[in-house]
């Protein structure tokens, strides 16, 4: 039962420009989404959170958007950066920051 | 300011053996996780401990699989009799408390022979 889902295993995106990661959840229960970046052999490392009384977040480079109404929310990276190659991993929470389900994650590359 | 440590790295065991997985939380964190990554898919929650406390064990494998989090020392994911599906990625994340996000360790992979 996959209550998160990211749809786009993967997305090549140049230099400077805008990434868009999407993730899609079915449980009404969850009120706090999290983006984990992860590279390979690390564990993840987290980038940035959204509560479900929000609908927007901004964090430097990284902007998260929730749209409760239809259980989706996406991330913003602006300008893309070379570094930012990686795969990201959409989970949520339905326990305040407790247990996390996780997405299958968006393998990004960023080509100069 | 060392963060989630785990070890081993790479464990590697053969069928019917058994696997002890580590973890050390960050320095004044009392909440644990432990997930597992099987190839090509997401983190699945196995565990959540406090200290010498199981709070939600709803992720982990009826049989073979149990967990700890004792009041001195690390944190330890136990698997007996491991068996070839048991090869994945562990982690552990920890987190002062649930206002704030669990950070990982790098974790342990583990290649059953």
């Amino acid at each position: 039962d996959q209550q998160v889902k990211q749809n786009s295993p993967s997305l090549s995106v140049q230099e400077g420009r805008i990434s868009i990661l999407n993730c899609d959840y079915t449980n009404s229960m969850f009120d706090y989404f999290l983006w984990y970046k992860k590279y390979p052999a690390e564990g993840p490392t987290f980038l940035i959170s959204i509560s479900s009384i929000k609908d927007k977040n901004e964090d430097g480079r990284f902007t998260v958007f929730l749209n409760k109404s239809a259980k989706h929310l996406s991330l913003h990276i602006v300008p893309s950066q070379p570094g930012d190659s990686a795969v990201y991993f959409c989970a949520a929470s339905d326990d305040s920051w407790g247990k996390l389900q996780f997405g299958a994650g968006t393998q990004v590359v960023v080509t100069p | 300011n060392a963060g989630v440590m785990q070890n081993p790295r790479h464990l590697v065991r053969r069928r019917g053996q058994e696997a002890r997985l580590r973890c050390s939380p960050m320095k004044g964190h009392s909440h644990v996780y432990w997930y597992r990554q099987l190839p090509e898919e997401g983190l699945k929650f196995m565990v959540y401990l406090q200290k010498e406390n199981i709070i939600d064990e709803s992720g982990m494998p009826k049989e073979r699989f149990s967990a700890e989090f004792p009041k001195e020392g690390p944190s330890i994911l136990r698997i007996q009799q491991v068996v070839r599906g048991d090869s994945a990625a562990y982690f552990c994340a920890s987190h002062r408390d649930s206002n704030q996000p669990q950070h990982f360790g790098d974790g342990t992979r583990l290649s059953i022979l």
